[in-house]
């Protein structure tokens, strides 16, 4: 059963860089048919999603945050990452890994989501 | 991007008895191949949100078969046939035809 799992810091400075990474454990990262996907949870935006990534790296962005967003896959540790640039306390916010089960905007549903981790921005 | 809206906000509900819950979305969500893409979650308190429905009225593995999912074009409905306790949570609507994918603002159910 695949399972993901969220880690990084959980405070990050204001104008500072945040990373996460999502371990994905009873599965293969490399399956051809995979897409990971970011989404984030905060209270004054709801539900949003940040992008997915494909194994071999074609990258999909909301356009909101495409500018200040890396999404990369490292297929040895079987991990998948997110960079968010130049943070501000908007940012702050449950930061969930979950695999799209179809191609990105091809009727794509996310299912399993890890856990979630919560991102605080502050000085 | 598509706008997802939701309603009601809150629904309390009552054990055995149905409930329903509406999502809207600005541009139609029915794709060439026939089928809409719509998917609806629940997030239950202090868990992730997993998936109900997929593709308008597809039940994913594991929903139990109270839950339907139904609707075409624009306007939604996922149905509860008989609520249950373990049923409390945030319900969330969320369109799969063009990105940025985007969620609705979330339905809070909650027994009376």
């Amino acid at each position: 059963q695949l399972q993901l799992q969220e880690s990084g810091p959980g405070l990050v400075k204001p104008s500072e860089t945040l990373s996460l990474t999502c371990t994905v454990s009873g599965g293969s990262i490399s399956s051809n048919d995979f897409y990971w996907g970011w989404i984030r949870q905060s209270p004054g935006k709801g539900l949003e999603w940040i992008g997915s990534i494909t194994y071999s790296g074609s990258t999909f962005y909301n356009p909101s945050l495409k500018s200040r967003v890396t999404l990369s896959v490292d297929t040895s540790k079987n991990q998948f990452s997110l960079k968010l640039h130049s943070v501000t306390a908007a940012d702050t916010a449950v930061y969930y890994c979950a695999r799209p089960r179809a191609a990105v905007a091809g009727g794509d549903w996310f299912d399993p989501w890890g856990q979630g981790a919560l991102v605080t921005v502050s000085s | 991007d598509i706008v997802m809206t939701q309603s009601p906000l809150s629904l309390p509900v009552t054990p055995g008895e149905p409930a329903s819950i509406s999502c809207r979305s600005s541009q139609s969500l029915l794709h060439a191949n026939g089928h809409d893409y719509l998917d609806w979650y629940l997030q239950k308190p202090g868990q992730s949100p997993q998936v109900l429905i997929y593709l308008g009225s597809h039940r994913a593995s594991g929903v139990p078969d109270r839950f339907s999912g139904s609707g075409s074009g624009t306007d939604f409905t996922l149905r509860i046939s008989r609520v249950e306790a373990e049923d409390v949570g945030v319900y969330y609507c969320m369109q799969a035809l063009q990105t940025p994918l985007t969620f609705g603002g979330g339905t809070k159910v909650e027994i009376k």
